[in-house]
């Protein structure tokens, strides 16, 4: 079962805009993970934010979760030609889960420079 | 240099001829996952471990084994592949923190064919 979606899909921008990706998920959450994925390659880890915290950052990136309303958004500010990848939310469920992780579909993100 | 490996990278096969795809990594880390991607679907977990013979099912399993004999390697075995595995798969690896959290560090991945 898939348990992230993210939104949009897919979104283009500008170099020098920001760029903002939602993700929601549907069972408790011990932790929301996000990471990066060029092209076909392997997944990077950007940010991790614990269901007791609501907003962390790291460098440009600027990571939010809302618990009541199973929502988590990844602001990218002053966005690079680089930054052009696949973003993709992950969650777990701790111990009570078991230890599973489930990704979203991911957001394809295209900067023009 | 820290790192998670799969081998091989590539592989195309024919159906029912078993395989394994080896995964190992070098950071002593106690968690690893397979997991396989497919467009518009995301990343799909397959099995995960949490240590050395402690392994358990993700979303995915049918079709797949795996094992967990030493810390640093967590192979994919395909009895009988068919062509609905036609995928991308990837193996991962953490440490486990002391509030269960953990940060995966992802191989570069094996793209199976099954023809």
């Amino acid at each position: 079962s898939q348990q992230g979606e993210e939104d949009p899909q897919a979104l283009s921008i500008q170099e020098g805009e920001n760029a903002t990706m939602n993700c929601s998920y549907k069972t408790s959450i011990n932790n929301l993970q996000w990471y990066r994925q060029n092209s076909g390659r392997g997944l990077v880890h950007l940010i991790l934010i614990r269901s007791n915290e609501r907003e962390k950052h790291s460098g440009r990136l600027r990571v939010t979760l809302d618990t009541s309303k199973k929502s988590s958004s990844l602001l990218i500010t002053a966005s690079r030609a680089a930054d052009t990848a696949s973003y993709f939310c992950a969650t777990d469920a701790g111990p009570g889960g078991g230890f599973k992780t489930i990704f979203g579909a991911g957001t394809r993100l295209f900067v023009k420079a | 240099e820290a790192q998670v490996t799969q081998n091989p990278r590539y592989l195309i096969t024919v159906t029912g001829k078993k395989l394994t795809v080896t995964c190992s990594q070098n950071m002593n880390h106690e968690y690893m996952s397979w997991y396989r991607q497919d467009p518009g679907l995301g990343l799909r977990q397959i099995y995960y471990s949490m240590n050395v013979e402690v392994t358990d099912k993700g979303d995915v399993p049918e079709g797949y084994k795996v094992s967990r004999k030493e810390k640093r390697n967590f192979p994919l075995i395909l009895e009988s592949p068919s062509p609905n595995q036609t995928s991308l798969y990837f193996c991962a690896s953490s440490l486990l923190n002391d509030d269960f959290s953990y940060e995966q560090y992802f191989g570069p991945g094996t793209r199976l064919t099954v023809t």
